[in-house]
């Protein structure tokens, strides 16, 4: 079964820190850029980055310029968000995303971020 | 940056209506268009991409078109499971993906 499984959110003071992990399973990993696309509550989808098959190529929305970084380890067939200077906007659930080109095929249920005092 | 923008916000139609819901970007995207389902507290879900081609196994009821700034999806004959929010996405670049703000389409 093709499967992606996040972890690692959480409730976290502002200006702290989160790291998420998404791993897959069911498929060729290492065959597919890899996103982490988020949606705070009741509000649409918000794509925040993505990663190329071999993690030679990083792309960020501009809003998470600076403090989020993207990686994989196609070896653990995982993907990674390092978030610091987390900010109450940021409360969203997290999605990891994933496909052959820009299309989004694959996805994950989400993993919660809140961040409040 | 591209700007994607869905209308209408939301949308009241009945099981068998036919529904059509526009995505209009703010420059050229050839056809790096992708139409996602999302029911509420699930992910979502490919519907279509490169603008007109079906995702396996989605109902060939779904239906895509346009290109350049105009694009489209179609639903022939609304089914009770059809009824959730709709998003398109433009992935032009690989440096930028941005969807639109999505499409509430409502059991009248």
């Amino acid at each position: 079964e093709v499967q992606l499984e996040e972890s690692g959110g959480g409730l976290v003071q502002p200006g702290g820190s989160l790291r998420l992990t998404c791993v897959g399973a069911g498929f060729r990993f290492s065959d597919y850029w890899m996103s982490w696309v988020r949606q705070a509550p009741g509000k649409g989808l918000e794509w925040v980055a993505n990663v190329k098959q071999d993690g030679s190529e990083k792309y960020y929305v501009d809003f998470v310029k600076g403090r989020f970084i993207i990686s994989r380890d196609n070896a653990k067939n995982s993907l990674y968000l390092q978030m610091e200077y987390l900010r109450a906007d940021d409360t969203a659930m997290f999605f990891c995303a994933g496909g052959r080109l820009g299309e989004l095929s694959l996805w994950g249920q989400g993993t919660l971020v809140t961040v409040s005092p | 940056d591209i700007q994607m923008t869905q209308s209408p916000s939301t949308l009241s139609a009945s099981v068998g209506d036919r529904v059509t819901i526009s995505c209009r970007a703010s420059q050229t995207i050839s056809n790096w268009l992708a139409w996602y389902q999302q029911k509420p507290g699930k992910a979502p879900k490919l519907l279509i991409y490169k603008a007109s081609t079906l995702e396996s196994g989605v109902p060939s009821r779904f239906s895509g078109s346009g290109s350049g700034t105009e694009f489209t999806l179609t639903i022939s004959c609304l089914q009770p499971d059809d009824f959730a929010t709709y998003y398109c996405q433009q992935y032009n670049s690989y440096s930028e993906y941005t969807f639109g703000q999505g499409t509430k389409l409502e059991i009248k």
